[in-house]
Order: C-alpha cells, then sequence, then structure tokens
C-alpha cells in the first residue's frame, strides 16, 4: 500500500493557527477511526500527540486537535508557539497493515 | 514508568541478516492487549512500520517486507528481536520499537530513542 499524503510543509506565526491534511483512501483512513499523528523533533524519537482521530493523550497540550472527514484526517495546532517547530506524521491502521504518511515539516515563523 | 531501549550492529554489510533486539521495563508483553511493534525510518525520510507481536504471540508484518522479516518475543526477558534477512543498502535507517497498550487501537504510545544501522555495499 501507498503512505498516505501529508503536505511536506507548512508555516505559520506564533499565535497563529495551522491544519495539516492527511489523505488516504476507503480501505484506511476513511474506514477505521484509527488515526493518530506524532510529534517529532531533530533526533529525537516521535511522540504519540493524536490517538482514535481525536483523542488526546494525556499531558499533551489541547493546543492540538484531531479531526476526519471522509479519506481525509487533520491535525490542527492553535496558538502556535516555537516548540511546535518539528514533522508531524499520521498514522492509519488498514487491514493487516499500518500506514504512515510522509510527514510534514511545520515551521513558526 | 515504561521505557524501551534498542540494540544491535551500527553497520552490517549488504546481504547479510541484521537482528535487532527491543528492551522494554514498565509493562509485561504478556498482559491481554500489549503489543510491540518495530517502525523505522531513513535518514530524512518518513517512519514505516515495519512488524507488530502480539501478547498471545499473533504476528503482522509489513505487506512489502514480509518475506525478510521475523519477529519473536522472549517474555522473561521483556525483549522483542526482530530479524532482516539479505539487506540492501536502501534499508538504512533509524530503527524504533515502540508499545501499543491495546492490540484493537493501533496506536504507539511509547517509543524507544531509536538506533541507528547502516548497511555497507
Amino acid at each position: 500500500q501507498s503512505a498516505l499524503t501529508q503536505p511536506a510543509s507548512v508555516s505559520g506565526s506564533p499565535g497563529q493557527s495551522i491544519t495539516i491534511s492527511c489523505t488516504g483512501t476507503s480501505w484506511d483512513v476513511g474506514n477505521y477511526n484509527l488515526v493518530s499523528w506524532y510529534q517529532q523533533h531533530p533526533g529525537k524519537a516521535p511522540r504519540l500527540i493524536i490517538y482514535e482521530v481525536t483523542e488526546r493523550p494525556s499531558g499533551v497540550s489541547n493546543r492540538f486537535s484531531g479531526s476526519k472527514s471522509g479519506d481525509t484526517a487533520s491535525l490542527t495546532i492553535s496558538g502556535l508557539q516555537a516548540e511546535d517547530e518539528a514533522a508531524y506524521y499520521c498514522c492509519s491502521y488498514t487491514r493487516y497493515n499500518t500506514l504512515f504518511g510522509g510527514g510534514t515539516k511545520l515551521t513558526v515563523l | 514508568q515504561v521505557t524501551l531501549r534498542e540494540s544491535g550492529p551500527a553497520l552490517v554489510k549488504s546481504t547479510q541478516t541484521l537482528t535487532l533486539t527491543c528492551t522494554f521495563s514498565g509493562f509485561s508483553l504478556s498482559t491481554s492487549g500489549m503489543c510491540v511493534s518495530w517502525i523505522r525510518q531513513p535518514p530524512g525520510k518518513a517512519l514505516e512500520w515495519l512488524a507488530r507481536i502480539d501478547w498471545d504471540d499473533d504476528k503482522y508484518y509489513s505487506t512489502s517486507l514480509k518475506t525478510r522479516l521475523t519477529i519473536s518475543k522472549d517474555t522473561s526477558k521483556n525483549q522483542v528481536v526482530l530479524i532482516m534477512t539479505n539487506v540492501d543498502p536502501v534499508d538504512k535507517a533509524t530503527y524504533y520499537c515502540a508499545r501499543t497498550s491495546d492490540h484493537a487501537k493501533y496506536y504507539f504510545d511509547y517509543w524507544g530513542q531509536g538506533t541507528v544501522v547502516t548497511v555497507s555495499s
């Protein structure tokens, strides 16, 4: 299967909101509420920030939120802060497999 | 607290077999629903899920790599081992192990720090 499709980069100024899309198919994103999002700073391991489309693990800021419509999931970060600058990856279950997106580099201007 | 740590050779030769070990603490792979996956990331590229082993010894593999991968666990040692055969320079990557605490949820709540593997030709 192909990876999920994400924009290569997004940017925003401190305090603004940005949204990162993650497009799959009816075999993965569109068929299961099993989308998760990960934040990865350079040289670090990924960190879970959203699971099951909309749920936030304890300790993750409520500035991070997730949603899904059809075959596309989205991650929104509100009130951008400098420390949000990182790569973001979506992930979805598909039958007998797990797919990641190509990753999106967020730049905080 | 939950921790995972990957270990293995930093350098392997093309066509050889790569063996990676994930040693974890803070949870048991004999607990119902618990799973451990291997995920890799080539330099500057995206994450790629490789394989998963569940508490009941069910195993799942990436469809594109399944002929080359074997995952196993040693519950008494709190370890999960991934074997990749016939490595190629394109297998150069940071290899992570990660936990899933509910086999039906398919998200990774704890990750190791990763181990870097280079494949020489």
